[in-house]
């Protein structure tokens, strides 16, 4: 069965760098576009960014866009957010997700989602 | 961008009822719009694309219909595995938007 495990959240510094891992299984990983979605406590859902199945193309959030890095590797079935110059509005759960279209441009309908993992940004 | 609003944001309703949820874009986008269901503590599930196929295993007391700038999600009768917060987002290639939220909790 499909399976997305996140892991590296936890309890940054304000303008620190922590990178987060999604470990995938039970599908073709290299065959999905991937996407990073978080929720600050007690608010609503909001789209990080986006990888194409084939690592062409990359897309952010207008308030992460130069701080974070959306990337994969597929020889290890992960996906990857490197985030530098956390900021206090960064704290959320980080969810990866999986992109209902194989094989093609993303149509973003997120059909697996991991169990989240919470990044704390606070001094 | 294309901004999302819901309604109601919070609904009170017993077993049983219909239930009903609009979702509105501030701009015209076809059918592209899926719905979601996140309970406390999980993460969300994807229950309609394309505005109105239902994923599979999604109970087919759950329906949406809609296009252009009004969508609904319906649930023909609610039951008590449905309370829970909605969202419905756009669907995009390189840029998704969620709307706000509809919690729908136990009258």
């Amino acid at each position: 069965q499909v399976q997305l495990v996140e892991s590296g959240g936890g309890v940054v510094q304000p303008g620190k760098s922590l990178r987060l891992s999604c470990a995938a299984s039970g599908f073709t990983f290299s065959n999905y576009g991937m996407h990073w979605v978080r929720q600050a406590p007690g608010k609503g859902l909001e789209w990080v960014a986006v990888i194409y199945f084939d690592g062409s193309n990359q897309y952010y959030l207008d308030s992460v866009k130069g701080r974070f890095t959306i990337s994969r590797d597929d020889s290890k079935n992960t996906l990857y957010l490197q985030m530098n110059s956390l900021r206090a509005e960064d704290t959320a759960v980080y969810y990866c997700a999986r992109d209902s279209m194989a094989e093609y441009i993303p149509t973003g309908a997120l059909d697996y989602w991991g169990q989240g993992t919470l990044v704390t940004v606070s001094s | 961008d294309i901004q999302l609003t819901q309604s109601p944001s919070f609904l009170s309703a017993y077993r049983g009822d219909r239930v009903t949820i609009t979702c509105r874009a501030s701009q015209g986008i076809s059918n592209y719009l899926a719905w979601y269901q996140q309970k406390p503590g999980k993460a969300p599930q994807l229950l309609i694309s394309g505005a109105s196929t239902l994923e599979s295993g999604v109970p087919t007391r759950f329906s949406g219909s809609g296009s252009g700038t009004e969508f609904t999600l319906t649930i023909s009768s609610l039951q008590p595995d449905d309370f829970a917060t909605y969202y419905c987002q756009h669907l995009n290639t390189y840029r998704l938007t969620f709307g706000p939220g509809t919690t729908v909790e136990i009258k």
